[in-house]
């Protein structure tokens, strides 16, 4: 079956723009995450969706980053007014239930954005 | 303090040798316990959960020591196809939700 999708595999941006990051998480999953990993750190959580729960937003860095999803389903992460240091690879992962403990997350293959 | 910790690495083995990777993590309240595998320029993916009660998966053994917030990954008679990144992951405590947490990575490289 399908797994995770992310849109698109590779960004390159100038400093300053915005950029939006797609998620399409495993049909029928409820919980969607967002992580991100720079080179030669380890993946940090940004932000986490649970149905119609008020999302998680504790892990984004600051508040040029957003994240919705819309319907439940599909959601987006933008960057705003973009800066070199947010060069990472941004991933993203879907779980059943994030309240079930050992529920497996499944990450999409990564967003590789790049800030020039 | 990083809130989970691992060995640097890397770690470089001939094929068929004993390799074991450790972790520790700082949050005595965290609830569940995994090994995810990383290959180069991939995505993360589950290796497998750990249990108190210790869990073998055929070549590879996963140990977990509430009382020193101690994690081990055992992998014997290593393959080629074992080198990548070994990911120590807990899962947020009861107020963080399903996050994971991740520690750095050991890399692992298995030479013929």
């Amino acid at each position: 079956g399908a797994g995770v999708s992310q849109s698109p595999s590779n960004k390159v941006t100038e400093k300053g723009k915005d950029v939006e990051l797609r998620c399409d998480p495993i049909s029928g999953h409820t919980a969607l995450y967002w992580y991100r990993q720079s080179l030669g750190q380890g993946l940090e959580f940004l932000i986490y969706f649970q149905g119609n729960s008020a999302p998680d937003k504790s892990g984004l860095p600051s508040d040029r980053f957003s994240a919705e999803r819309t319907g439940g389903s599909v959601s987006t992460l933008t960057i705003q007014r973009t800066q070199q240091e947010d060069s990472a690879v941004y991933l993203c992962a879907s779980s059943l239930n994030k309240l079930a403990g050992g529920s497996e997350q499944f990450f999409g293959p990564g967003t590789r954005l790049t800030v020039l | 303090r990083k809130e989970v910790e691992q060995d640097p690495g890397p770690f470089n083995v001939p094929e068929g040798a004993t390799v074991a990777f450790n972790c520790t993590y700082s949050n005595s309240a965290s609830q569940s316990f995994f090994w995810y595998r990383q290959d180069c320029r991939k995505e993360p993916k589950l290796l497998m959960s750990v249990y108190s009660s210790g869990n073998e998966d055929g070549r590879f053994t996963a140990q977990l020591n509430r009382a020193s917030q101690y994690i081990s990954l055992l992998i014997r008679d290593s393959k080629l196809s074992d080198s990548a990144t070994y990911l120590c992951v807990v899962k947020g405590w009861r107020n963080q939700g399903g996050k994971l947490i991740f520690g750095q990575g050991t890399e692992l490289s298995v030479k013929p």
